[in-house]
């Protein structure tokens, strides 16, 4: 149990659509980052956000965008569906340190796009 | 550009017979390097973070290790439960703590 829950766990979505995928992080960490994860591959990274801001930012259009709320929880919004966004949507969280920290993942959101 | 493979892409072992997976990494200043298990349809479940080239960490039946140009993760005498997809990734020194994952390893070991 990582303590990050994701919310929806499934859903299908037309292609020009909006979506929005939502994540509780684990109390104390105020760092939560988006991966996608297409099948048979490793996520890549989206974005991070760090006390409300963006601080780093993956290969990803501008359709891709997030928040993060004062509470640590987060949302990816992902506008103008396209086929190729169907994947796995991962959000992560951590608290940063000098060290490498460890990321903790949910179990992720299945996106279906038709 | 910071790049992570593994190798093999799928590995079949029978029970009890112990094997490496392999992670050649590519980076521009390492914070940490990190191995991670996951189940179908499941998010990665975090198993190691290695420092530095030397450094060992031991889980049950795996020992991850790490050189300036590699990580091997080593599987002893494995069980069917171990079956799952291991992924690699690493953190550079510089900027945020983004993860730049391999694309995993297929593991299945049957009895």
């Amino acid at each position: 149990e990582t303590g990050v829950t994701q919310s929806p766990t499934h859903l299908i979505k037309t292609r020009g659509q909006q979506v929005t995928l939502r994540c509780s992080s684990q109390s104390g960490h105020n760092t939560v980052s988006w991966y996608q994860q297409a099948l048979g591959q490793g996520p890549q990274f989206i974005f991070q956000y760090y006390r409300e801001e963006e601080n780093g930012r993956g290969n990803f259009p501008p359709r891709f965008s997030g928040l993060q709320f004062p509470n640590y929880s987060s949302e990816l919004n992902v506008n103008a569906l396209e086929l190729d966004d169907s994947a796995l949507y991962l959000c992560a969280s951590s608290i940063p340190t000098d060290r490498a920290n460890t990321i903790y993942f949910g179990e992720g959101s299945w996106l279906t796009v038709v | 550009e910071d790049q992570v493979t593994q190798s093999p892409e799928a590995l079949r072992l029978q029970e009890g017979e112990s094997s490496s997976l392999n992670c050649s990494y590519t980076v521009s200043g390492l914070r940490g390097l990190f191995w991670y298990r996951q189940d179908p349809g499941k998010g990665p479940e975090f198993l190691f973070t290695l420092y530095s080239a030397g450094e060992e960490k031991e889980k049950e039946r795996l020992k991850a290790t790490l050189t300036k140009k590699e990580s091997f993760l080593h599987i002893t005498a494995p069980k069917p439960e171990d079956s799952a997809t291991y992924l690699c990734a690493v953190q550079a020194l510089r900027g945020y703590n983004k993860l730049i994952f391999g694309a995993g390893t297929r593991l299945a070991v049957h009895p």
